[in-house]
């Protein structure tokens, strides 16, 4: 049911940035991009959203392909904390979906950050 | 202080028995959600209740029964419990179906 494909996992550095890809081919119009992510042992947590735009907030960034094909979501500098299982999902907008409105969740990526 | 808490956090139990898990929300949204987390880690929706009314309802054994006496609480009974109930249990909210879903913290329901 999953309209995205991610990595299973991914390695980074403390410190260093981190670009986690999503690719979403069967985006329609409408959809918007969300990512969230679930640190361990705990409930999942909305890390950022976007539409067609970049998107900036104190999390993270979110680059938008021109044809929102596939997206990719930035950690500027990773810390231990961002240790954590990614989502990348889409979300047809709830006012023109009518009784879709869920959030559809894969497997998601699984991000290790090193010391 | 907790926006969105669950009870219990551990539910050890035996299959046939029956059990409930709370949910509440202090961030004033109008819509709630019960999702399942099985040990492969897929998060699926179960329920979504908007202003206390049900707007999603996915394939769930009609063992499960959610019940949502105010806005603020969206509690989930579960008959006749079986192995496969085993899972990671989270609630969550949002302000309507457009927006950021918060997470409870889960609840981990363990049948014997």
């Amino acid at each position: 049911d999953a309209k995205t494909t991610q990595p299973n996992s991914m390695e980074s550095n403390e410190e260093e940035p981190v670009h986690l890809p999503c690719n979403h081919s069967t985006i329609s119009g409408t959809d918007y991009i969300h990512w969230y992510r679930q640190l361990p042992s705990q409930g999942p947590e909305y890390v950022i959203h976007g539409l067609t735009s970049n998107v900036n907030n104190r999390m993270a960034s979110l680059a938008i392909a021109e044809d929102r094909k596939s997206s990719t979501l930035i950690l500027h500098r990773a810390t231990l904390r961002d240790a954590a299982v990614y989502y990348c999902i889409l979300r047809e907008n709830p006012y023109n979906a009518g009784n879709n409105r869920k959030l559809i969740w894969g497997l998601g990526t699984s991000l290790a950050v090193n010391p | 202080d907790t926006a969105v808490s669950q009870t219990p956090k551990y539910l050890v139990t035996q299959m046939g028995n029956d059990k409930s898990i709370k949910c509440e929300q202090n961030l004033g949204h109008d819509t709630m959600y019960w999702y399942k987390q099985d040990s492969k880690k897929f998060l699926k929706i179960m329920f979504s209740y908007n202003n206390k009314e049900l707007i999603i309802n996915e394939t769930v054994p009609n063992r499960f029964s959610p019940k949502s006496p105010d806005k603020a609480h969206l509690n989930l009974h579960i008959n006749s419990l079986e192995l496969g109930d085993s899972a990671v249990y989270f609630c969550a909210s949002s302000q309507d179906e457009a927006d950021t879903q918060y997470f409870g913290p889960g609840t981990r329901l363990t049948v014997l």
